[in-house]
């Protein structure tokens, strides 16, 4: 079983829509956990860090179940502009290497 | 101010040959990644400098890998014998430090090995 698992997609939706994206990871000592966007043929970039807590940013909603060993990733009235590939990030207690999930691709159209 | 650059952007060589890519990270960043990425997946860890001494080499693939970054700031990845299934995108990643929530990625080297 890989550490971190996401379904790679792709996720078609109409712009406007609602669309959420789970991830899973094997490690319960996990501790630290992002989702980073990646355009086509770019570099990933830091979307935003997963807390215990749950964390939003605008239109982007980021929650964490421990229990279940999952992140999710919710994307509000969604734009053509979301369309890229969400990568899941996730570090174990005490090491600094984040183990990337393949990613989840998602298509907004118009 | 500047991102992480990296060079060359494309590196086409045939197999056998030795290639090198160089990330230069942000100014101030002590920990620097390199990663590789095949089509359709995420990026694998290789290894991660903090400051001019390799932290964590566990994810090069073999002894024909290797990376250096003697004074701390650039770093040279180096590929010996370069074999097809070497071909990827190398991408190189700088943060303030390991222990930082983010990290801040070059556009990548592009190698195929012919």
């Amino acid at each position: 079983r890989k550490e971190v698992e996401q379904d790679p997609g792709p996720f078609n939706v109409p712009e406007g829509a609602t669309v959420a994206f789970n991830c899973t990871y094997s490690n319960s000592a996990s501790q630290s956990f992002f989702w980073y966007r990646q355009d086509c043929r770019k570099e990933p970039k830091l979307l935003m860090s997963v807390y215990s807590s749950g964390n939003e940013d605008g239109r982007f909603t980021a929650q964490l179940n421990r229990a279940s060993q999952y992140i999710s990733l919710l994307i509000r009235d969604s734009k053509l502009s979301d369309s890229a590939t969400y990568l899941c990030v996730v570090s174990r207690v005490g090491s600094y290497i984040p183990t990337f999930g393949r990613g989840t691709s998602l298509i907004v159209h118009p | 101010g500047a991102g992480v650059s990296q060079t060359p952007s494309n590196k086409v060589t045939e197999k056998g040959k030795y290639v090198e890519l160089r990330c230069d990270p942000i100014s101030g960043h002590t920990a620097l990644y390199w990663y590789r990425q095949s089509l359709g997946q995420g990026p694998e860890f290789l290894i991660y400098f903090q400051g001019t001494g390799a932290a964590d080499d566990s994810g090069l693939p073999n002894d024909r890998f290797f990376a250096v970054r003697p004074e701390g700031s650039v770093s040279t990845l180096k590929i010996q014998r370069t074999e097809r299934g070497d071909s990827a995108v190398y991408l190189c990643a700088s943060s303030l430090m390991a222990s930082s929530n983010e990290q801040f990625f070059g556009p990548g080297t592009r190698l195929t090995v012919l």
